[in-house]
């Protein structure tokens, strides 16, 4: 089946620094790729959504400038979380959407598991 | 908006037990509804769908029929194994006003004892 994979699973960082997430697609192309994110005991709250090529379309509420999302090929796109706060940490999933693929044709990362301290 | 309410886990059951985890929606229009499952390490994988009323989505023993008079789709499978303790989830496809994006219910934990 097809695979997602993310990069870290974990990773803890300062706040104010920036950490970079990575979402792959290994065994096949995405043109669209999407950011979830999932606070605890909640529901997976789309950030945005990524096109190949093209600048990412965020959800409202969501600061475009401090979660800067690029999908610079077809099997790979990042999440920057930039000048990071507590209040950012957050599990984040990223889902890959095949060509031709329904919006419900997603396949999903494991996940990153983001503190900030 | 379109929203997805999921019964609170964790649910804990005996091994052969019956599993129901009750999902209702508020949609409009007629969205289609899924199940998604999560095993520990892993990320949500379709368990099943269903895209119109009354249609019964079914997957290695689990089934959810979409009721729309009640809203509804509950997820049942008459007899659960330890290898089914993940987190589920129920999601609707939006509407034309939500762009047909995916929206997610809270999950619902569930652990199988032997």
């Amino acid at each position: 089946g097809a695979v997602v994979s993310q990069h870290p699973s974990r990773v803890i960082c300062k706040s104010g620094t920036s950490v970079k997430i990575e979402c792959r697609s290994l065994d096949f192309q995405a043109t669209t790729m999407f950011w979830y994110r999932q606070f605890p005991k909640q529901s997976l709250m789309l950030m945005a959504t990524s096109n190949e090529g093209s600048k990412a379309t965020y959800e409202q509420g969501v600061e475009k400038d401090k979660f800067l999302i690029n999908h610079a090929s077809l099997t790979l796109s990042t999440l920057t979380v930039t000048s990071a706060h507590p209040e950012d940490s957050s599990f984040y999933i990223c889902s890959a959407r095949p060509p031709g693929g329904s919006s419900y044709e997603q396949y999903f990362g494991p996940g990153t598991r983001l503190t900030v301290t | 908006g379109d929203s997805v309410t999921q019964m609170e886990g964790p649910v804990t059951l005996s091994e052969e037990a019956f599993l129901t985890i009750n999902c209702t929606y508020t949609a409009t229009g007629y969205p289609s509804l899924f199940w998604y499952v999560q095993y520990p390490g892993e990320g949500l994988q379709l368990l099943l769908k269903a895209t119109k009323a009354d249609d019964k989505g079914s997957n290695k023993g689990f089934e959810a029929t979409y009721r729309k008079e009640t809203t509804s789709f509950h997820l049942e499978k008459g007899s659960v194994q330890v290898s089914d303790s993940a987190v589920y989830f129920c999601a609707l496809k939006g509407t034309y006003n939500q762009g047909g994006k995916l929206i997610f219910g809270q999950g619902t934990e569930l652990s199988v004892k032997p």
